[in-house]
């Protein structure tokens, strides 16, 4: 089945800065591919997502790029603030298994004011 | 408009003990999935239902878990024997469809604790 790896397991960044979360898939169905932002004592939030034929997507700070060939995809968010501080997880599914999804193990992003 | 409720928020319950934990999805919603999340990892899938359709009992670690969703709305995840590698949080989400891909909305969560 799909094996979603992500990287880093934590950041530090300065507020201002950009941060970049990456992960890796296993499965070349995978066709769908979403990052949740998940603050302490709530479940996950989805911030932004991607489909397989598209190969980047920007909401305003936040910006996702997806290499099928490499099977891998990044968040970037750039002028980070101290409200960005979280846990962002990513996720793969295929249209097969609906919204099925397969999450990546989390990376804990600090800002620093 | 309302998100998606657990309930409870938190729950200890003994080793050995049953427990129910309940979900009230977005109204409307067809597709409900529930996920574990054991401290600092990702999310594990456990149970996929779909409208009427037979759900995908793929995730579920063991005969103790079963889920039911009535009336293709609440759902309850039950837990038999509870052991303490139960312990964790477990997350309910809905989405519009099963299909097109369409973002699952989570709810907050109930902590299990078993000791």
């Amino acid at each position: 089945g799909e094996n979603v790896e992500q990287h880093p397991s934590t950041l530090s960044v300065q507020e201002g800065d950009s941060a970049v979360i990456k992960c890796t898939y296993s499965d070349s169905a995978s066709n769908y591919f979403p990052w949740y932002k998940q603050e302490l004592g709530k479940g996950p939030q989805l911030i932004i997502d991607i489909r397989s034929n598209v190969g980047e997507k920007k909401d305003q700070r936040i910006a996702v790029t997806l290499n099928k060939t490499a099977k891998h995809f990044s968040l970037h968010i750039t002028e980070t603030q101290p409200e960005d501080s979280a846990v962002y997880f990513c996720a793969a599914s295929k249209e097969e298994y609906g919204n099925k999804l397969v999450f990546g193990a989390g990376t804990i992003l600090r800002v620093k004011s | 408009g309302a998100g998606v409720s657990q309930s409870p928020s938190n729950k200890v319950t003994e080793k050995g003990k049953d427990v129910e934990l309940r979900c009230d999805p977005i109204s409307g919603h067809t597709a409900l999935y529930w996920y574990r999340q054991s401290l600092g990892q990702g999310l594990e899938f456990l149970i996929y239902f779909q409208g009427n359709s037979a759900p995908d009992k793929s995730g579920l670690p063991s005969d103790r878990f079963s889920a039911e969703r009535t009336g293709g709305s609440v759902s309850t995840l039950t837990i038999q024997r509870t052991q303490q590698e139960d312990s964790a949080v477990y997350l309910c989400a809905s989405s519009s469809t099963g299909t097109g891909h369409s973002p699952l909305h989570f709810g907050n969560g109930t902590r299990l604790t078993v000791t």
